[in-house]
């Protein structure tokens, strides 16, 4: 069964620093997505950004990026020049193909790692 | 402003009651899932609707109930509500493709009292 496990369950930097959050998977599958969710406390789910596992060029998002590493079956996400409105939960998440009648995809998602960006 | 609507954002009630949770996905959007998060928790997902036929079941109880009807927008229906059921939850909405990201309400805060 396909799983995401996210390690660190709290992390805290100073603003203006980079952090790096971990997110490990399992699956036997060769093509799947990777997606980071951000939640603020306002509880919003908002979508930082996404890798496809078949591009080996690991994904951007102006100060947000990933570390895809296939073999290892990791997909951290790295937050550069970090600010005060970056605090929230970060949500890693597994798009799992389900296979059927009808073709399927669900996500799995990781349990969260709170980040708290201090001044 | 992803899209997606929920309504309303906040419901209070009482146990025993039942409520029912709106979602309008975004245009153009076929699929739609119901998670439930409590408070410090994960998401739990609950269900997916595709097109107005259920598409996957997960940890729903069988006091909650869900559909979608032809114009896609979903109802998801609590009942015998009970203590333990106060949280928040989550419509997301997704295009039809395996490289579609999922789409999330603003979510609908329920407080059982």
């Amino acid at each position: 069964a396909q799983t995401v496990t996210q390690s660190q369950p709290e992390m805290s930097v100073q603003e203006a620093e980079t952090v790096t959050l971990s997110c490990t998977y399992d699956t036997s599958e060769s093509n799947y997505y990777l997606f980071w969710y951000k939640q603020p406390p306002s509880r919003q789910m908002i979508l930082v950004i996404r890798q496809e596992a078949y591009k080996q060029q690991n994904a951007t998002e102006n100060r947000f990026s990933v570390n895809f590493q296939k073999a290892a079956k990791s997909f951290s996400l790295k937050i550069s020049d970090s600010q005060l409105g970056d605090t929230a939960m970060y949500f890693c998440a597994f798009m799992k193909h389900v296979i059927g009648r009808d073709s399927n995809y669900q996500l799995i998602w990781g349990a969260g790692t709170k980040l708290i960006i201090k001044p | 402003d992803s899209g997606v609507t929920q309504t309303p954002k906040h419901l209070i009630t009482a146990t025993g009651q039942r409520v029912t949770l709106r979602c309008s996905p975004r245009s153009g959007d076929l699929s739609v899932y119901w998670y439930q998060q409590s408070l410090d928790q994960g998401l739990q997902f609950l269900i997916q609707y595709y097109n107005g036929e259920e598409r996957a079941k997960g940890n729903i109880l069988e006091r909650f109930s869900a559909q979608q009807f032809p114009d896609l927008h979903s109802e998801l229906n609590l009942s015998s509500l009970e203590l333990g059921d106060s949280a928040l939850y989550f419509c997301a909405s997704s295009s039809p493709g395996s490289n579609q990201p999922q789409h999330f309400g603003d979510g609908t805060r329920l407080s059982i009292l």
